[in-house]
Formats: structure tokens, sequence, C-alpha cells
């Protein structure tokens, strides 16, 4: 069956561009994450959403991060400006429940370069 | 939220059991105790959850002491493509993403 997808799997940019990663969650699932996974950590939370609405964002690193989920099933993660210290992985993971210990469900990742 | 604790490697053999205990001192009633792998060039995977006593299911066991300061994951009779690193989590409804995930467990499986 469909898992959760990513796009692009690879990116590479210019410190100062801006970028947009996709996530496509499986279809029904409720909440949505994004975390990002430098190399040998693990990932770090950035924000989570229940249907469209963003109940937390804590976990942006600055106001150049930013996310979106519209219609509560799509989410793009936008890093504006960007800076080396953004590469990484990028991480979208998404749960059929509410709660915070339910199975998440990640997809493949996807990985920023900024040269 | 609870700080978790686990080693940072561990090495094995084929066909052995692995367990890999995490430390939770500070675990809270509400919380329970949540096992991921992840390959490399992969995102996570969930294995298994548990609140107290044991839990199993056919990847994995998990043990959990009365006081729930500790949990172990056990890997039964692992192979070569159990290699990969393990992370232990803990948190409670409200938790979200906020399940602080560390650096994990690498477990490296040789023949």
């Amino acid at each position: 069956g469909a898992g959760v997808s990513q796009s692009p799997r690879y990116k590479v940019a210019k410190r100062g561009q801006d970028v947009a990663l996709r996530c496509d969650p499986i279809s029904g699932h409720v909440s949505l994450f994004w975390y990002q996974q430098a190399l040998g950590q693990g990932p770090e939370f950035l924000t989570y959403f229940q249907n469209e609405a963003q109940l937390d964002k804590s976990g942006l690193p600055s106001d150049r991060f930013f996310a979106e989920r519209p219609e509560g099933s799509v989410s793009t993660l936008k890093i504006q400006r960007t800076q080396q210290e953004d590469s990484a992985v990028y991480l979208c993971a998404s749960s059929l429940g509410l709660a915070g210990y339910d199975e998440q469900f990640f997809g493949p990742g996807t990985r920023l370069t900024v040269l | 939220l609870a700080k978790t604790t686990q080693p940072i490697s561990m090495d094995s053999y084929e066909g052995q059991e692995v367990n890999i205990t995490c430390s939770h001192n500070n675990i809270a009633t509400n919380d329970y105790i949540t096992w991921y792998q992840q390959f490399p060039s992969q995102g996570p995977r969930f294995i298994i959850q548990g609140y107290k006593t044991k839990v199993t299911n056919e990847v994995a066991s998990l043990f959990i002491p009365a006081d729930r300061k500790s949990s172990t994951l056990s890997l039964p009779r692992v192979s070569l493509s159990d290699t990969a690193v393990y992370y232990c989590l803990v948190g409670d409804e409200g938790s979200w993403g906020k399940f602080q995930f560390g650096a994990g467990t690498q477990v490296v499986v040789t023949p």
C-alpha cells in the first residue's frame, strides 16, 4: 500500500536560496509531523499538524522555516534564505490518531545540501 | 518530558539475542514507551510500544519493570538485516511530536 512520500528526495541549494519540501501523508491520517535529522543524530521535532491546524511549531529553528498543510493532507516545509547549517535530512511522518504516542509512519526524507 | 538514556552502540553475531536497555528515570504516570528502528537512508519505523510488564509482537519483545524507570527491547535471533539504529521514546497522549529521539543505539550484527 502507499506510504508517506516526500519530494524531492535530494535537493541542493545555494546559500540564500529558498526551498520547498513536499510531504504526501498516508490518506486519512490526521496527524502530520516534520523532523530535521542531522548526520549521525536522531530526528529532531520541527512542527506538528492536526488536519490543517498547526498545533505546535516550537521546534522550528528560526523564522526562516515555515510549514503549511492548507487542506489537511499534503504539507510543505519551506525554508527561506537557506544557510549551510540547514543542511540535513528532513523527515515527514503521519499518524492516524491524535495521541502523541500513536504510531508514526515516516517518509524516506529529503536530503537538503546547502552550498 | 522524560529524558531517555540508552547505549550508543552494541555489537552482536547472527542468531544471538540482542537486549537494549533504555533508562527513563522521570517517566510520568501517563507516559508510554515506544521503540523505533531506522535503517540508513530511510525514515524510522515503529517496532513496539508498551506501558507496563511485557509486550511481544512478531518482531520484538519489550520488558518494562514495575517501577517503569527503564525498559528493555529484546530482538530474538538477530540477522544481518537487523543492523540499524534503535530509538527509545517516552511520552503521553499530548506529547505529539515532542518525543525526543536522541542519538539512539547503533546495533551492528556480523556473521
